[in-house]
């Protein structure tokens, strides 16, 4: 059962700066099936990445997406207001059967 | 475009069942995508909870598989959860999504409905 731990648990940074999110698979996973959510309060989870890499549909190019194995980074380039919510990873293990990690608090500083 | 739309009880006793219907509009339920539902229980993450095929073929949590059941009525364009001996552990926003692909390369979930709030409580 892969395991995913998201640090930090709470980020603070101000508008303009660079964001880096971190999730750590155990164990590591061969497929790169990560994927990233950004959730607001009282919406619901919008995709922005999926295949570790990939943006969805819509997705600005300021979020991007990469690594492998076992540490998958969401990095958002120059954050914008709205940018600031909890995001999620997720695993997709290829036959249906996904884990989602514990989240990580992206707030204003 | 697609669009889900959560329905059901806001309100289940303890030991009951919670039932929730997904509905489909702006495209059809049998376009090759395993249908799912995921939840979140007040200020806590997500947990995926299954996810069912145009034919009915489900795939489930582990770890909920003994109280889960998804079905599928193609010709109403829904799809729907069941979930028995509800505790006051299943209070929950209860979210059903669409994957970003088609079949088994299904990845993550691309469309989500807004969700619907279940309490379980006497």
């Amino acid at each position: 059962e892969i395991v995913l731990t998201q640090s930090p648990g709470t980020l603070s940074l101000s508008p303009g700066e660079r964001a880096t999110l971190s999730c750590r698979a155990s164990p590591s996973v061969s497929n790169n099936y990560i994927a990233w959510y950004q959730q607001k309060p009282g919406q619901a989870p919008r995709l922005l990445i999926y295949g570790a890499s990939s943006r969805a549909t819509g997705i600005p190019d300021r979020f991007s997406g990469s690594g492998s194995g076992t540490d998958f980074t969401l990095t958002i380039s120059r954050l914008e207001p709205e940018d600031f919510a909890v995001f999620y990873c997720q695993h997709y293990d290829g036959s249906l059967k996904y884990t989602f990690g514990q989240g990580t608090k992206l707030e204003i500083k | 475009q697609v669009q889900l739309q959560e329905s059901g009880p806001g309100l289940v006793k303890p030991s009951e069942t919670l039932s929730l219907t997904c509905t489909i509009s702006g495209s059809f339920i049998n376009t090759g995508y395993f249908w799912g539902w995921i939840r979140q229980p007040p200020g806590k993450g997500l947990e995926w909870i299954g996810s069912i095929y145009h034919n009915g073929r489900t795939f489930n949590n582990p770890s909920l598989e003994s109280r889960v059941s998804i079905s599928v009525d193609t010709s109403k364009n829904q799809f729907s959860l069941n979930l028995t001996s509800v505790t006051a552990a299943d209070t929950a926003v209860y979210f059903c999504a669409r994957p970003v692909v088609r079949g088994l390369a299904a990845r993550a979930f691309e469309i989500w409905g807004q969700g619907a709030m279940v309490t379980v409580s006497s």
